[in-house]
């Protein structure tokens, strides 16, 4: 079963915009962590934020976390080209099971 | 490679068929997972690896599916009497401490088409 929803489902902005992803949960969580995939690839780790965190920075990569709200959101500035992939967001609930979101599909245009 | 290899990265099988799907985690990483991703979803958690410890299988669609890692080190998927809904991508990912707290490092994954 997946916890999380990503909103939206696809997104294609201009190269050089700024992209927002947002993530929702259902049930308590220890950390959330976004992941990047490239068309026929594995995922890739962006980001890890703890429950006890409210923001956190990652290069272009700024990662929110509202617990009260059992949501988050990525926002990715200055966007290139190479940022299109889609984008999963996953949860922790127990000690070891990440569960997972839908996930946002990205498109950067030229 | 310092990554996560997953051989073969494409395999056809004809319904009824048996197949073995492998993956070579990181050296040293102590958690080894299996997720199943359909087109246009997330991952859907399989079974769950501690060393050579399978601790977790609650996400094997049928007693059909099988996993091993019986050095702690490469695991194999195992899928019995093949059927066409087991078409999928099988993503392996490990992570160097136990349990999902740190990050998990992904294989490129083996996608299984059942004709």
């Amino acid at each position: 079963s997946q916890q999380g929803e990503e909103d939206p489902q696809a997104l294609s902005i201009q190269e050089g915009e700024n992209a927002t992803m947002n993530c929702s949960y259902k049930t308590s969580i220890n950390n959330l962590q976004w992941y990047r995939q490239n068309s026929g690839r594995g995922l890739v780790h962006l980001i890890l934020i703890r429950s006890n965190e409210r923001e956190k920075h990652s290069g272009r990569l700024r990662v929110t976390l509202d617990t009260s709200k059992k949501s988050s959101s990525l926002l990715i500035t200055a966007s290139r080209a190479a940022d299109t992939a889609s984008y999963f967001c996953a949860t922790v609930e127990s000690n070891y099971q990440l569960i997972w979101g839908a996930g946002t599909k990205l498109i950067i245009k030229p | 490679g310092a990554g996560v290899s997953q051989s073969p990265r494409y395999k056809v099988a004809k319904r009824g068929q048996d197949v073995a799907l492998r993956c070579d985690p990181i050296s040293g990483h102590v958690s080894l997972f299996w997720y199943q991703q359909a087109l246009g979803q997330g991952p859907e958690f399989l079974t769950y690896f501690q060393n050579e410890a399978q601790l977790d299988k609650s996400g094997l669609p049928s007693d059909r599916f099988f996993a091993e890692r019986p050095e702690g080190s490469v695991s194999t998927l195992k899928i019995q009497r093949t059927q066409q809904e087991d078409s999928a991508v099988y993503l392996c990912a490990s992570s160097g401490r136990t349990g999902g707290l740190k990050p998990q490092h992904f294989g490129d994954g083996t996608r299984l088409s059942i004709l």
